[in-house]
């Protein structure tokens, strides 16, 4: 089956500093990758869509200069959380989907912990 | 609006079946699926179902769909304590859109 690979699985890091989460479609292209975030006992809440080669679409109530969001090729798509607060300590998770295909794949997220 | 509910949690016992249920608001959905998340891991997707079918059986799992009533149920048989982990019933509207979330069932399972 398709696999979706996020990396890292979990990162620590100092309030202030910067944040990149790969998300990666191993064996299939994906024109569009999907951000979320999820809170403890909550749903996941959709961050952005990504679109390879344009400009990410952002959810409203999410900042898209603290969320950089860049999909450079149809096999990756980076998240870059920057200036990280700890409230911004949460767990996200990318979504591919293969085109013309019904069906979304997930990465395994990573758990980001700002101290 | 768009909207997915769900029950929070579900207890039950080792061998016997489990059905979770999620209503969805919108009647344009397409696809609705199902997905499992395990303890710190992502999203593992179990069986997805067409919005103009009313049921789909993969082995243990059975999916019904009554879009009349907007409401949807995933039935796992001889549930296993490995089953226990958290189910979402999700929705997609139209083609290329994400997908919308329930807050996830939290299944129990105790031998």
């Amino acid at each position: 089956g398709a696999v979706v690979s996020q990396h890292p699985s979990r990162v620590i890091c100092k309030s202030g500093t910067s944040v990149k989460i790969e998300c990666r479609s191993l064996d299939f292209q994906a024109t569009t990758m999907f951000w979320y975030r999820q809170f403890p006992k909550k749903s996941l809440m959709l961050m952005a869509t990504s679109n390879e080669g344009s400009k990410a679409t952002y959810e409203q109530g999410v900042e898209k200069d603290k969320f950089l969001i860049n999909h450079a090729s149809l096999t990756l798509s980076t998240l870059t959380v920057t200036s990280a607060h700890p409230e911004d300590s949460s767990f996200y998770i990318c979504s591919a989907r293969l085109i013309s295909n019904t069906e979304a794949f997930f990465g395994q997220g990573t758990r980001l912990t700002v101290v | 609006g768009e909207d997915v509910e769900q029950s929070l949690f579900l207890s039950v016992r080792e061998g016997d079946s489990s059905v979770i249920n999620c209503t969805y608001t919108d009647s344009s959905s397409t696809y609705l699926y199902w997905y499992k998340q395990e303890p710190g891991a992502g999203l593992q997707l179990l069986t997805y179902i067409f919005s103009n079918m009313d049921m789909k059986q993969d082995q243990r799992l059975t999916v019904l769909l009554n879009k009349k009533d907007k409401h949807l149920s995933l039935r796992i048989a001889d549930t296993q304590t490995g089953d226990s982990a958290i189910y979402f019933c999700a929705e997609k509207l139209r083609a290329g859109t994400a997908l919308i979330f329930g807050k996830g069932t939290t299944l129990s399972v105790s031998s």
